[in-house]
């Protein structure tokens, strides 16, 4: 059974802030790498794909990755209180099902 | 971006009725499409992965009867609810897999479906 665990939080975190959000999968062999957001009531939006060992940044929005500590990680810089929602780390699950297997998420709270 | 549409966005049906809720990539061909429903707070919940031109495969416990669902093309899936009853009255999205280059998935705004 492949897993992917994140910390469900809350994470709360000053506005301007550094918020640091960490995932971990099970399966050694996954080879892409997801963050979605998902505000309250809505679809989860993609933000991140991550695919290769090291860090890759957009915008705010950097995402790190560390195949050998099977780990990935996204920090956002200068939280916004806009940022404030659920954050989803997911990994297809391989083997031609090409499902996702989500995190139970962590919720982020950017305090003004 | 790559965009997946869904509608309708808010549907109300009365016990006993269908409701058929569309799911369509916008700018790209998708092989694979994907159905969720979602209770609130909590995850999102995986009913069935559907493959253009074939039956979709449904998650243990999932009536495929009652969920049906088609992707007759390489851009649209449809989720029908038969028979709706309130206890079905849940938030359903869908997900379309991105296969070129490196793969993405992306999701559509979800259907807010009330039965009463």
């Amino acid at each position: 059974q492949k897993e992917v665990e994140q910390n469900s939080g809350p994470l709360s975190v000053p506005e301007g802030a550094i918020a640091s959000l960490n995932c971990t999968y099970s399966d050694r062999g996954s080879q892409s790498f997801f963050w979605y957001r998902q505000y309250s009531g809505k679809s989860p939006e993609l933000i991140m794909s991550i695919y290769s060992n090291g860090d890759k940044e957009d915008g705010r929005f950097t995402a790190q990755l560390n195949k050998a500590s099977q780990y990935v990680s996204l920090l956002i810089r200068d939280s916004q209180p806009s940022d404030s929602a659920t954050y989803l780390c997911a990994v297809p699950s391989g083997a031609g099902s090409y499902q996702l297997t989500f995190g139970k998420g962590t919720k982020l709270s950017v305090i003004p | 971006g790559a965009v997946v549409s869904q509608h309708p966005s808010r549907v109300i049906c009365k016990s006993g009725t269908s409701v058929k809720i569309e799911c369509r990539s916008l700018d790209f061909q998708a092989t694979t499409m994907f159905w969720y429903r979602q209770f609130p707070k909590q995850s999102l919940m995986l009913m069935a992965t559907s493959n253009e031109g074939s039956k979709a495969t449904y998650e243990q416990g999932v009536e495929k009867d009652k969920f049906l669902i088609n992707h007759a093309s390489l851009t649209l899936s449809t989720l029908t609810v038969t028979s709706a009853h309130p206890e079905d009255s849940s938030f359903y999205i869908c997900s379309a897999r991105d296969p070129w280059g490196t793969p993405k998935y992306y999701f559509g705004s979800g259907t807010r479906l009330t039965v009463v």
